[in-house]
């Protein structure tokens, strides 16, 4: 069984520039979460879907990020513009009932 | 509310040494408590989980964590370590039930270095 596939892996950009990230979850799980991980951190929820609708978006900075899960499958997460603050690791999970799957991350660095 | 703390940020452990990774949470109602192990440049892993029944939870690579309610405590233990166990190690909790358990809080972590 295919895990978490998130894409890209590594992205480097510079500051007030946009820029999205990709997540696949596992095929049948309902549940899709984005977290934030910041260096030496545990992650920190943004935002979780259940199937396309987000039913928790309370830590998602919405004057600058974003994000989608259209037909309830795929999700993207989009920043415009980057700050150099938001340069951390973006977690993709899934879940089905209960226990949460991860997927490698996708790290950001703002120069 | 949930909350975490892990109170060790590193622990270095000589090799075949025992390990005990310290937890405590807080909350007001019934908790699930989860240990997760996040190896160099992956996602996180799930190690164990406790959500009822016996507070002794056996998990994958030899660890196991016990469930104290009245110290809220949660800690994770191996009895031998091996440099394959050097990781990051985050300890979460979230309220029991199926849909609170969909929000789960994340401890700070703590880095495991395994010297040989």
């Amino acid at each position: 069984e295919a895990g978490v596939v998130q894409s890209p892996r590594y992205k480097i950009i510079e500051k007030k520039q946009p820029v999205a990230f990709w997540c696949n979850p596992i095929s049948g799980h309902n549940t899709l979460y984005w977290y934030l991980q910041n260096l030496g951190q545990g992650p920190e929820l943004l935002i979780r879907y259940e199937n396309e609708e987000a039913v928790d978006d309370s830590q998602l900075p919405k004057d600058r990020f974003s994000a989608e899960r259209l037909k309830g499958v795929d999700s993207t997460l989009k920043i415009q513009p980057a700050e150099l603050g938001d340069s951390a690791v973006y977690l993709c999970a899934s879940s089905l009932v209960g226990e949460q799957y991860f997927g490698p991350g996708t790290r950001l660095t703002v120069t | 509310a949930q909350s975490v703390t892990q109170l060790d940020s590193q622990v270095p452990v000589f090799e075949e040494a025992p390990v005990e990774l310290r937890c405590n949470y807080s909350s007001s109602v019934s908790v699930y408590l989860f240990w997760y192990v996040q190896y160099p440049n992956q996602g996180l892993q799930l190690l164990l989980k406790y959500l009822s029944g016996s507070t002794l939870v056996k998990g994958i690579n030899g660890f196991e964590a016990e469930f104290n309610k009245s110290q809220t405590s949660f800690h994770l233990r191996k009895p031998s370590v091996h440099i394959s166990d050097t990781a990051e190690y985050f300890c979460a909790v979230s309220a029991a039930g199926y849909s609170s358990a969909s929000k789960i809080i994340f401890g700070s972590g703590t880095r495991l270095s395994i010297r040989p």
